[in-house]
């Protein structure tokens, strides 16, 4: 199976801070990867797909990118509604799997 | 608009069967993947597996292949998740997500708990 890992665990950030958050997959993954946010109480949400592919409705601070076995979501300016557990998604090979997740706090 | 909704949640005890539904509505099912996804009380996100637009192919987590079927009717517009040898673990709250490839549109979800 694929493990993918997260990091870090906990992310404390301001308002307006630029912010990163990492992927990293045991095997080349070849792009196949999309990024879920899921808000307190909430279902999952997708945000990016395909790596860097934008859903539709979700705002443009939001960028994904990487390739191999490393992957980054990116948010340009920290919102206080952007406070949420992100998850990365692998589908490149069977059994698909989830990151254990970053877990976004306002500082 | 796309609206998913599980049904068939609740109490049941170890060892015991359930089974969950999805009912889709506000796009074309047949003509897409279906998968159901997982998450226990606090933890993180675990895919199940997801079933094909013909029920052809379906595909398992392995630790589960066993113990739980996805299939579909596409006359009726849902997804099941027939659950078998419920234990302690299997406790979470259970997605139904439509999945061209990524999940774009998710259910609500539904609570399972396996307690005596």
């Amino acid at each position: 199976d694929i493990q993918m890992t997260q990091s870090p665990p906990v992310l404390s950030a301001s308002v307006g801070d630029r912010v990163t958050l990492s992927c990293k997959a045991s095997q080349n993954i070849n792009k196949n990867l999309d990024w879920y946010q899921q808000k307190h109480g909430e279902a999952p949400k997708l945000l990016i797909y395909y790596t860097n592919n934008l859903q539709t409705g979700i705002p443009s601070r939001f960028s994904g990118s990487g390739s191999g076995t490393d992957y980054t979501l990116t948010i340009s300016s920290l919102q206080p509604e952007d406070v949420a557990t992100y998850y990365c998604y692998q589908y490149n090979s069977g059994p698909y799997t989830f990151g254990a997740g970053t877990k976004l706090e306002l500082k | 608009e796309v609206k998913l909704v599980e049904s068939g949640g609740g109490l049941v005890q170890p060892g015991r069967s359930l089974k969950l539904s999805c009912a889709a509505s506000g796009f074309s099912f047949n003509d897409y993947w279906m998968g159901w996804v997982r998450q226990a009380p606090g933890k993180g996100l675990e895919w199940i597996g997801e079933i094909n637009q013909d029920s052809s192919t379906i595909n398992y987590t392995p630790s589960l292949k066993d113990k739980f079927t996805i299939s579909r009717d596409n006359a009726q517009n849902t997804l099941y998740l027939q659950m078998s040898k419920l234990g302690s673990e299997d406790t979470a709250i259970y997605y139904c997500a439509r999945a061209p490839g990524y999940f774009d549109y998710w259910g609500q979800g539904v609570m399972v708990t396996v307690s005596s």
